[in-house]
């Protein structure tokens, strides 16, 4: 069964500090892997894309990592701001891209001053 | 910048209503999406469009419907709401082909209250 699990289920942060959110998927045949931040009450909103061939991609602090192979991915976040609060979901596409998106329940993020 | 918008973000009906949920977007997009999300759930797609006219059931289609009349809007159709599709509603779009495809861009969502 196609399935995205993302660890841990939340996360509390001082403002400044660095985390990694871990995306654990068990989709085939993988197409892309995503990140998308979701501020509450927002849509989501995409953070980097990867195809098979990519292993790392960096979006100013946040820099997403995919291991084809163990089919894991993270999800860095440089020196934590406030605004990066918000939940974060992985999402793996299987097969022909744009339908068929496999989402992960999302890590909630919270950065305290 | 690619918008998508929908008809409203916040939405109180009554058991029993028809609910009509709008979105449209400006990109020229083939492909729309609706999703619902649900605490502990994540995102579940109910129907999917990829041309005008043209639509495709999702994982969760049962009680909704959904029209696409032009390329730029896709309705969602509750036909008659009911308590337990008390949710957060988002509209999605993206190109059909290619690694343009790869890209979904969402609209802010409609949170519905069915009471």
């Amino acid at each position: 069964k196609n399935q995205v699990e993302q660890s841990p289920q939340s996360l509390i942060i001082l403002e400044g500090k660095n985390c990694t959110l871990q995306c654990n998927y068990t989709v085939s045949p993988f197409s892309n892997l995503r990140w998308y931040k979701q501020d509450t009450g927002r849509g989501p909103v995409s953070l980097t894309i990867m195809t098979f061939s990519e292993n790392t991609k960096s979006n100013g602090r946040y820099t997403a990592t995919l291991d084809a192979d163990t089919k894991q991915s993270s999800l860095h976040i440089t020196a934590s701001q406030l605004s990066d609060s918000a939940s974060y979901i992985c999402v793996v596409s299987e097969g022909q891209a744009g339908t068929a998106l496999i989402f992960g329940k999302g890590t909630t993020l919270s950065v305290s001053s | 910048d690619v918008k998508v918008t929908q008809s409203s973000r916040y939405l109180v009906k009554r058991t029993g209503e028809k609910v009509f949920l709008e979105c449209v977007q400006d990109m020229d997009h083939e492909n729309m999406f609706w999703y619902r999300q649900d605490p502990g759930l994540g995102l579940r797609l109910i129907y999917f469009s990829y041309d005008v006219k043209m639509k495709e059931k999702g994982d969760i289609p049962e009680g909704y419907s959904v029209s696409r009349e032009k390329k730029e809007r896709f309705s969602l159709i509750l036909e008659s709401a009911s308590t337990n599709q008390t949710s957060m509603y988002l509209c999605a779009s993206s190109f059909r082909q290619g690694i343009l495809s790869y890209e979904q861009y969402f609209g802010p969502g409609t949170r519905l209250t069915v009471t």
